[in-house]
C-alpha cells in the first residue's frame, strides 16, 4: 500500500525558514517523480514543485522560484521542501504527491494528508 | 501560464442526477487534462487523466471528455459519496495549473 506522510509544518514568522519532509513507502521510490502541491485555507490547489526520480531535474512554480528548494534522499525514501524567505501568502496545507507514471507525467495518483504551514507575525 | 476557467463554481444537485462540470483553457492543451475529487478535510483523489481515462478503482459513473481547450467531467448518476469539490488540472506545460474548483452540494 502506497503511503506518503508529511511532517515539518508549523508557525513561522515572515522571512523565516522551514523544511518539510515526506516519508514514502509501498512503492519503488526512486522510480517516480515526486511533487509538492499546496492549498491555502479555503482555497484551491496550487502545484509548487517537481523533482525527477533520480533527483537530477527540478521545476518550480514562479511563486516560489528562488525561495524554495525541492530535494530527495532515495536511500531514505524521503522527499523534502526547504522553504526560505517565507511570506504570508505561503500559508497553506502542503501535500506531498506521487507522479502517476515513471516519467513525470504531471498527474498525481497518491497524496499524503498534508502538513500545515502558517506564516504569521 | 495557461489559465483555466472551471464552471460552475457551485452546483446544487440531488442523488441520481446527471451532472456536468466544465473546464476551459486559455490555450490548447491536447488531452493533457486530469480531474480530481476532494472531500472536506481530505487530500484530493485522481479520477481521470488524459482527459478521458478513468483512474484505476474509480467508479464508471465518472467520465471525462474533450480535447484542445474545452473539457467536461460528467457524473452519470450522482451518489451520496460524490458530494465534494472537483478540480481540473492541466499538465501540458509548466507551471501545471488547477481550475478554481466546483463544489457539488446537496440540493
Amino acid at each position: 500500500e502506497v503511503q506518503l506522510v508529511e511532517s515539518g509544518g508549523g508557525v513561522v514568522q515572515p522571512g523565516g525558514s522551514l523544511r518539510l519532509s515526506c516519508a514514502a513507502s509501498g512503492f519503488t521510490f526512486d522510480d517516480y517523480a515526486m511533487h509538492w502541491v499546496r492549498q491555502a485555507p479555503g482555497k484551491g490547489l496550487e502545484w509548487v514543485s517537481l523533482i525527477s526520480g533520480d533527483g537530477g531535474s527540478t521545476y518550480y512554480a514562479d511563486s516560489v522560484k528562488g525561495r524554495f528548494t525541492i530535494s530527495r534522499d532515495n536511500s531514505k525514501n524521503s522527499l523534502y521542501l526547504q522553504m526560505n524567505s517565507l511570506r504570508t501568502e505561503d500559508t497553506a496545507l502542503y501535500y506531498c504527491a506521487k507522479d502517476r507514471v515513471v516519467a513525470a507525467a504531471g498527474t498525481f495518483d497518491y497524496w499524503g494528508q498534508g502538513t500545515l504551514v502558517t506564516v504569521s507575525s | 501560464v495557461i489559465w483555466m476557467t472551471q464552471s460552475p463554481s457551485l452546483l446544487s444537485a440531488s442523488t441520481g442526477d446527471r451532472v456536468t462540470i466544465s473546464c476551459r483553457m486559455s490555450q490548447g492543451i491536447s488531452s493533457y487534462l486530469a480531474w480530481y475529487q476532494q472531500k472536506p478535510g481530505k487530500a484530493p483523489e485522481l479520477l481521470i487523466y488524459a482527459a478521458s481515462t478513468l483512474q484505476s478503482g474509480v467508479p464508471s459513473r465518472f467520465s471525462g471528455s474533450g480535447s484542445g481547450t474545452d473539457f467536461t467531467l460528467t457524473i452519470s448518476c450522482l451518489q451520496s459519496e460524490d458530494f465534494a469539490t472537483y478540480y481540473c488540472q492541466q499538465y501540458y506545460s509548466f507551471p501545471w495549473t488547477f481550475g478554481q474548483g466546483t463544489k457539488v452540494e446537496i440540493k
